[in-house]
């Protein structure tokens, strides 16, 4: 089984301040994936990440994908309010079915005014 | 459509009744993936489509879940004998083909068995 480790689980932080969610496994992912869901609606795909290595930024969100492909990091600078929601990591592996995409269980994140 | 469709958004049904919840993916996208979401949790999955291929079921919890795609468009995912640990949130997702496009997600079918 391939299993997809979040933390942390919850996270309640103030308006402003900067947080890290990671994304870790045992095994090398061909891809990784990073989500964000709202209540009451699916997830909405933030990033693509597939080279080991690779940052990518998208406004105040920084990824990282670990050298050896097996872990991943989402970084937010000066959060907002807006940033509530659940983030999900998901990856595609390299070995076994990797036509689907497996995820973490993911990080509920909370920015308070 | 411009995404992905899903109906009924809610559905409560009696224990041991069957459901059918529907997908209707974004229109050319060869890929269509079922899954399932327990409260506050990440996702499970169930079941694939690829095109013309036979679908890859190994996610599938027991055999009273089926689906079928028909025309390599629209999707139902059929519960049959609905128990209480069936209920969660069904998320219908569909891709252009290759998982590095990414998923768009339909907003879901909450599931409630009473």
């Amino acid at each position: 089984t391939q299993l997809l480790e979040q933390s942390p689980q919850f996270l309640s932080i103030q308006e402003g301040e900067n947080l890290t969610v990671y994304c870790n496994s045992s095994s090398v992912f061909s891809s990784l994936q990073w989500y964000r869901q709202e209540p009451g609606e699916g997830p909405v795909l933030l990033v693509t990440v597939v080279t080991g290595g690779e940052v990518k930024k998208l406004k105040r969100l920084t990824f990282q994908f670990g050298d050896a492909r097996k872990d991943s990091s989402l970084h937010i600078t000066a959060a907002q309010p807006g940033d509530t929601g659940l983030y999900l990591c998901a990856g595609g592996f390299s070995s076994g079915s990797a036509r689907q995409l497996t995820f973490g269980s993911g990080t509920q994140l909370t920015v308070l005014p | 459509g411009a995404g992905v469709s899903q109906s009924p958004s809610n559905k409560v049904t009696e224990k041991g009744k069957d459901v059918e919840l529907r997908c209707d993916p974004i229109s050319g996208h060869t890929a269509l993936y079922w899954y399932r979401q327990s409260l506050g949790q990440g996702l499970e999955f169930l079941i694939y489509f690829q095109g013309n291929s036979a679908p890859d079921k190994s996610g599938l919890p027991s055999d009273r879940f089926s689906a079928e795609r028909t025309g390599g468009s629209v999707s139902t995912l059929t519960i049959q004998r609905t128990q209480q640990e069936d209920s969660a949130v069904y998320l219908c997702a569909s891709s252009p083909g290759h998982i590095n496009y990414g998923y768009t997600f339909g907003s879901g079918t909450r599931l409630t068995v009473v």
